[in-house]
């Protein structure tokens, strides 16, 4: 099975800040990666599918890159909004995996 | 507007069984395939099972082959999540989620999900 490892996981940041989350996986995945926000006592919303692609109605500070192993979740600037639990998802292979998440606060 | 909610949650023994249902609404759900997830409490999401859009083909996490099965009726748009032989480590919010049509298995749609307490 993949694993996918997040780093960190837990980060502080500012309002404003350009805040860059990993996600590695344990095989190449190509570009078959997900990556979901998660607020306290809801449920998780897709963010980029892809590895870049942006989910409709995302706002565009949010960015994913990445290919085969080495995966990145970038927010340009951060806002109050954003303050949540990121995680990745591969979907190259099953059993389908996420990573452990990470979780961005003030 | 796609919605997504799940019943038959509950408290159960160690041992014993449930049998969660997904009511889907606004989209064509035969089309698309569809998947469960779960979230102990405090931990991250874990990926459970995925049925295509036929009922024909299911995938299963190591953690729950051959205790649970993933079933479909698309004549009452629902999906199904039959767990048998329930342990402790099986407690979780569990999430009906909707996959996409495009290549690729993610989640587009979640459930508010339901919980599964299994504990004596």
């Amino acid at each position: 099975a993949i694993q996918l490892t997040q780093s960190p996981s837990s980060l502080s940041a500012s309002i404003g800040d350009r805040v860059t989350i990993t996600c590695r996986a344990s095989k190449g995945i190509s570009r078959a990666l997900a990556w979901y926000q998660q607020k306290p006592g809801k449920v998780p919303k897709l963010l980029i599918h892809d590895a870049s692609s942006l989910e409709s109605g995302v706002p565009s500070r949010f960015s994913g890159s990445g290919f085969g192993t080495d995966f990145t979740l970038t927010i340009s600037s951060l806002q109050p909004e954003d303050f949540a639990t990121y995680y990745c998802q591969q979907f190259n292979e099953y059993p389908l995996s996420f990573g452990g998440g990470t979780k961005v606060e003030i | 507007e796609v919605q997504l909610v799940e019943s038959g949650g509950g408290l159960v023994q160690p041992g014993g069984s449930l049998r969660l249902s997904c009511a889907a609404s606004g989209f064509t759900f035969d089309n698309h395939w569809m998947h469960w997830v779960r979230q102990a409490p405090g931990k991250g999401l874990v990926w459970v099972s995925r049925i295509n859009s036929d009922g024909t083909d299911t995938r299963y996490a190591d953690s729950v082959r051959g205790r649970f099965t993933i079933s479909r009726d698309n004549s009452e748009n629902t999906l199904y999540l039959q767990m048998n032989s329930l342990t402790i480590e099986d407690t979780a919010v569990y999430h009906c989620t909707r996959d996409p049509n495009t290549p690729g298995a993610f989640f587009d749609y979640w459930g508010p999900g339901i919980l599964v307490t299994v504990s004596s």
